[in-house]
């Protein structure tokens, strides 16, 4: 059965550093990987996904994530952080229809 | 495009009293899932809807939960009686599947803060 896990609760970085989130997922398949980011007293908005199409993805806001099989793993990275990245990130695995979610990451950024 | 659009975006109520969650999924979207956020739980997924018909509803936590999708442009989630454990954020989404295991992006409405006294 599919699953995710996302290490970290929080993690803390000051701006203009680098951002690193985490996600290892568990899948009997190939699968497809999304991260969801969700900004205080909103919606989740897809920042990317990945569907096998390549490796190294790139999404919205500098975000990108690099899918890497042989550690099943799908983690997130921005070069730089800005004070508006400020938010909780979700990882996610398609599960048929449904998605399968992380815990979820709280992003802090310190100035 | 204006999105998934959920009301009211806020619901206060009293324990025992009837609440009813709305959502207008994007136009063209075959697919509509209720969710609920929680600190202690996360993200659950209640129930979902394939072209209004409701494919799974194993995450509906009990009978005072229903879900009603009577077209495709609209879909209710209804608590009754509400009890203060109901009380979380309730989002409605919406994608368009094509196949049951494709890379579908499924697409949040802003959702519904419900606190139940």
């Amino acid at each position: 059965a599919q699953s995710v896990t996302q290490l970290g609760s929080h993690v803390s970085v000051s701006e203009g550093a680098l951002v690193l989130l985490r996600c290892n997922y568990s899948s009997s398949v190939p699968p497809y990987l999304f991260w969801y980011v969700q900004y205080p007293n909103q919606g989740l908005q897809l920042l990317l996904k990945y569907t096998s199409a390549a490796t190294l993805v790139k999404g919205i806001n500098g975000f990108e994530a690099e899918f890497k099989k042989s550690e099943t793993s799908f983690h997130l990275t921005k070069p730089s952080a800005h004070m508006s990245d400020a938010a909780e990130y979700f990882c996610a695995v398609k599960r048929n229809y449904q998605l399968i979610w992380g815990a979820g990451t709280k992003l802090i950024i310190k100035p | 495009d204006a999105g998934v659009i959920q009301s009211p975006r806020h619901e206060v109520t009293e324990m025992g009293q009837e609440v009813t969650l709305r959502c207008k999924p994007i136009s063209g979207h075959n697919s509509l899932f209720w969710y609920r956020q929680t600190m202690m739980r996360g993200l659950e997924l209640l129930i979902y809807f394939n072209n209004n018909v409701p494919i799974d509803d194993s995450g509906m936590p009990e009978d005072r939960f229903s879900a009603k999708m009577p077209n495709a442009s609209f879909s209710t989630l209804k608590i009754q009686p509400s009890e203060p454990r109901d009380s979380a954020v309730y989002f409605c989404a919406s994608s368009l599947v094509l196949t049951s295991g494709s890379s579908d992006t499924q697409y949040f409405g802003p959702g519904t803060r419900l606190t139940v006294l």
